[in-house]
């Protein structure tokens, strides 16, 4: 089946745009991530999705940045007032359940460039 | 707050040769930890997750050894071949449901 499919790739906008990111996890997974990947560094958490709601958002680094799963599948995560510093990889990942011993999968991710 | 550290930063070597990579972490309160494979421009792809009760994991040329007490984790890959060119992250998970992740290290495996 198909894996974790993120869009766009690729997003350059502007300082001071709003940007949305889109993840579709793998079909039957609950279980829903948001991680962001400045260059040379690892993924950092952002935000944790349970089925429809977003059980732990405390990576979130402000209140600019927010993320929806409404139906439990798809999820978009939404930046407003975009800046230099946001430019990231922002991936997905999903797994089956939310136990810890579950393997994420992860997605391609998207490359944010904020000019 | 967990912090992971992972070295060397980059590592070079000729084909068909073993080699060790190293994940260290601060905490050693971990459920788990997981070892991942990046190409450039792609997503992570899972190699080997070691659970806190185990003390190693074995998939093909790979294998990941956790000793939890003293915060540290290797990856042994065998028989290096050119297609092992990757960036390699580790990855820990606590109690919460994120994982801290080093910041990797570059595999270069020349032909």
């Amino acid at each position: 089946g198909a894996g974790v499919s993120q869009t766009p790739s690729n997003k350059v906008t502007e300082k001071g745009k709003y940007v949305e990111l889109r993840c579709d996890p793998i079909s039957g997974h609950t279980a829903l991530y948001w991680y962001r990947q400045s260059l040379g560094q690892g993924p950092e958490f952002l935000i944790y999705f349970q089925g429809t709601g977003a059980a732990d958002d405390s990576g979130l680094p402000n209140d600019r940045f927010f993320a929806v799963r409404p139906e439990g599948s798809v999820s978009t995560l939404k930046i407003q007032r975009t800046e230099r510093g946001d430019s990231a990889v922002y991936l997905c990942a999903s797994s089956s359940t939310s136990g810890r011993a579950d393997t994420q999968y992860f997605g391609p991710g998207t490359r944010l460039t904020v000019l | 707050k967990q912090e992971v550290t992972q070295i060397p930063a980059a590592l070079s070597v000729p084909e068909g040769e073993n080699l060790v990579l190293n994940c260290s972490f601060t905490d050693s309160a971990i459920y788990n930890l997981q070892w991942f494979r990046q190409d450039p421009g792609k997503g992570l792809t899972s190699l080997l997750l070691i659970q806190s009760s185990q003390r190693e994991q074995t998939s093909g040329r790979l294998n990941a050894s956790l000793d939890k007490s003293s915060g540290r984790s290797t990856l042994y890959i065998a028989a290096s071949q050119p297609g092992d060119s990757a960036t390699y992250l580790c990855a820990v998970r606590q109690g919460n449901n994120d994982m801290r992740f080093g910041a990797g290290t570059r595999l270069t495996v020349k032909p």
